[in-house]
């Protein structure tokens, strides 16, 4: 069975600290997809990158960057020179293919004090 | 980007009223789901459907139920509040793309926050 796992509960930093969320997968499909969402305080779930298990080139946006690592089953994230409105809940998931359905990790809650 | 809204955006209710969240998307998409959030953070699926006339239950037992009459439709209905039911509620979609390696990204809404005293 699937299963997604965000060991770090909440992290707080300082303004314009690096920061990197670590995210650890399970899965025994060969083909699979993980996601990266950010939930601000408003509620809403922002949908942030999708990364195919056939993909493992490293993306960067702007200050977000994600390291996706089959060998180690690792998929982070990591925010540079961190700001107060990066701060938010943020969930990694994995879908396996030929399903539609989301495992969703239990969330790091990313706290940036000025 | 999908554009999918939820209504109300906040509830608060006495216990044993029926309540029905809304939910609608307009970007076509095939499947929806509903999730039930606590103030734990952890993110819990309730419902999906995978079309019209189409609902299954998701892997948290729930006392909702659901109906998908139209595509962008996904209402969910609870006949009598109780406290337990305190939550968000997010509601989501996806599409299939056109290609084999569809994709299938959830985009979620902006969720109901349901308090029941």
């Amino acid at each position: 069975a699937q299963k997604v796992t965000q060991a770090q509960t909440e992290i707080s930093v300082v303004e314009k600290e690096d920061v990197t969320l670590d995210c650890v997968y399970e899965t025994r499909d060969t083909t699979y997809y993980l996601f990266w969402y950010k939930q601000p305080p408003s509620g809403e779930l922002v949908f942030l990158i999708r990364r195919n298990s056939f993909d493992e080139q490293n993306e960067i946006s702007g200050r977000y960057s994600w390291n996706f690592q089959k060998s180690t089953s690792s998929f982070n994230f990591t925010i540079t020179a961190s700001q107060v409105v990066d701060s938010a809940v943020y969930f990694c998931a994995l879908r396996e293919s030929g399903y539609s359905t989301l495992t969703f990790g239990k969330g790091t809650m990313l706290l940036v004090s000025p | 980007e999908a554009d999918i809204y939820q209504t109300p955006r906040y509830l608060v209710i006495g216990t044993g009223k029926k309540i029905t969240l809304e939910c609608s998307q307009t970007m076509g998409h095939d499947k929806m789901y509903w999730y039930q959030q606590d103030p734990g953070m952890e993110l819990h699926l309730i419902h999906y459907s995978y079309g019209v006339n189409s609902t299954e239950k998701g892997d948290l037992s729930s006392e909702s139920t659901v109906s998908r009459i139209r595509t962008e439709h996904f209402p969910l209905t609870l006949e009598s509040a109780r406290p337990s039911h305190t939550s968000q509620y997010l509601c989501a979609s996806s599409g299939s793309g056109r290609t084999a390696a569809s994709t299938d990204t959830q985009y979620f809404g902006p969720g109901t926050r349901l308090t029941v005293l």
